[in-house]
């Protein structure tokens, strides 16, 4: 039972270029989310999903797209990378729905873009 | 915007001693949560206290809530050195479907 995936576990990237984060969970979790942590701050909400083929807007959402076409996968676009995203990405899921429902994280994607 | 801000912000003691963790937050919450993160790592759930719940134990962990004062806190007993890492409280806010993390407390526990 490997929990939550995350790939790639290191990335640089030129300013311009784009990438996916993939997150894979193995757990059948209804709800996935992307987190973005930058040094001294806590995790700010990215996107998140709350079923297969559903996304909605998290905290910092601009620059960043999603997709959830399978319910295990959930899937970060940087379609331009600019400086400003440089940071550490985490991914989690939760059983269903969050209320009162803990959440599993990755160990996160560290990207570099220069 | 952060929900939750703990204070203090680090925090360094011996083996042995307790360690208190202090997290406030601003509007109505389901609940409160705190998490774990060892450098390098993703975060891991400690324990998760409902709003109308006061207190909470999990082994060496004790929280307590009081929604009067929007205040958490996190008590860890005869602290290890395995217990070094950054603690976040998180909330559940009344409506939304998402946790707000605050920025968390590093704690050094000294050999």
């Amino acid at each position: 039972n490997a929990g939550v995936t995350q790939t790639p576990k290191f990335r640089v990237l030129k300013t311009g270029q784009s990438m996916t984060l993939l997150c894979a969970q193995d757990m059948n979790h209804e709800y996935m989310y992307w987190y973005r942590q930058d040094p001294g701050m806590g995790l700010r909400l990215i996107h998140y999903s709350v079923g297969e083929g559903t996304t909605a807007k998290g905290e910092v959402p601009d620059g960043y797209n999603v997709s959830r076409l399978k319910k295990q996968n959930f899937l970060l676009g940087l379609e331009s990378a600019a400086p400003s995203q440089t940071s550490v990405y985490f991914c989690a899921s939760s059983l269903h729905r969050g209320s009162n429902q803990p959440q599993h994280f990755g160990d996160g994607t560290r990207l570099s873009i220069l | 915007s952060q929900q939750g801000e703990e204070d203090p912000q680090a925090l360094s003691i011996q083996e042995g001693e307790n360690a208190t963790m202090n997290c406030s937050y601003k509007t109505s919450i389901n609940n409160l949560q705190w998490y774990r993160q060892n450098s390098g790592r993703g975060l891991v759930h400690l324990i998760l206290i409902r709003s109308n719940e006061r207190e909470k134990h999990s082994g060496r962990l004790r929280v307590t809530l009081d929604t009067s004062k929007k205040s958490s806190s996190l008590l860890i007993t005869a602290s290890r050195a395995a217990d070094t890492a950054s603690y976040f409280c998180a909330t559940l806010d009344t409506g939304r479907r998402a946790l707000t993390f605050g920025s968390g407390t590093r704690l050094q526990v000294q050999p």
